[in-house]
């Protein structure tokens, strides 16, 4: 099984930086996903980590360790728009192939002024 | 980029009739769909695995006779709430990717159902 842990919610400043942390436990390690989700609005894709390190990927970066079953995203200049749930997932191996995404809790991000 | 549609956006129906939603792949082929429910300020929760040409796999504690799904094409499938309750009523979201497995979900815009 998996078991996926991430804040309920935070709070920052804006043009601040803030760090989101999960945590997990998996089975078998496929990658981790992480989502930016609006409220009444779909998931939409923000960065995917597969081998240990950092992701940088304009103000959002992510981060890996694989050995501490841990990750975290990293917000730079945040603005009031990344008010926002944030989602991370892990997929595990479905049985006929492919995989299917198990999300966390979501940490719901409240950027402030 | 992949793009996923879902129909409808909203819909409100009365306690005992049947829902029916789609999720279609725009411009990919996607043998694996799945459903998610969204609760208020919670997360999505997967209900089921949809594979075209064969039976969803369901999430443990999903009634298979209430909701059920069809994936009769590489780019359609459809989840249809029977019977529909009150306790029904929340966020149903689909989503797809293509044939590479570690590629990203693609999310449709999801499904607002509010059962009277």
């Amino acid at each position: 099984g998996q078991n996926i842990d991430q804040p309920t919610e935070m709070t920052a400043t804006e043009g601040a930086i803030v760090q989101i942390n999960c945590t997990y436990q998996t089975s078998g390690f496929n990658g981790l996903f992480w989502y930016q989700q609006h409220a009444g609005e779909a998931p939409t894709f923000l960065s995917y980590n597969v081998l240990d390190g950092l992701e940088e990927k304009g103000r959002f970066s992510s981060f890996l360790s694989r050995s501490k079953g841990y990750s975290y995203l990293l917000l730079k200049e945040l603005q009031m728009k990344d008010s926002a749930s944030y989602l991370c997932a892990v997929p595990s191996i479905l049985t006929g192939g492919g995989n299917k995404l198990t999300f966390g809790t979501g940490t719901q991000l409240k950027v402030e002024l | 980029g992949a793009v996923v549609s879902q129909h409808p956006s909203r819909v409100i129906c009365k306690s005992g009739t049947s829902v029916k939603i789609e999720c279609r792949s725009l411009d990919f082929q996607a043998t694996t769909m799945f459903w998610y429910r969204q609760f208020p300020k919670q997360s999505l929760m997967l209900m089921a695995t949809s594979n075209e040409g064969s039976k969803a796999t369901y999430e443990q504690g999903v009634e298979k006779d209430k909701f059920l799904i069809n994936h009769a094409s590489l780019t359609l499938s459809t989840l249809t709430v029977t019977s529909a309750h009150p306790e029904d009523s929340s966020f149903y979201i689909c989503s797809a990717r293509d044939l590479d497995i570690n590629s990203p979900l693609h999310f449709g815009n999801g499904t607002r159902l509010t059962v009277t």
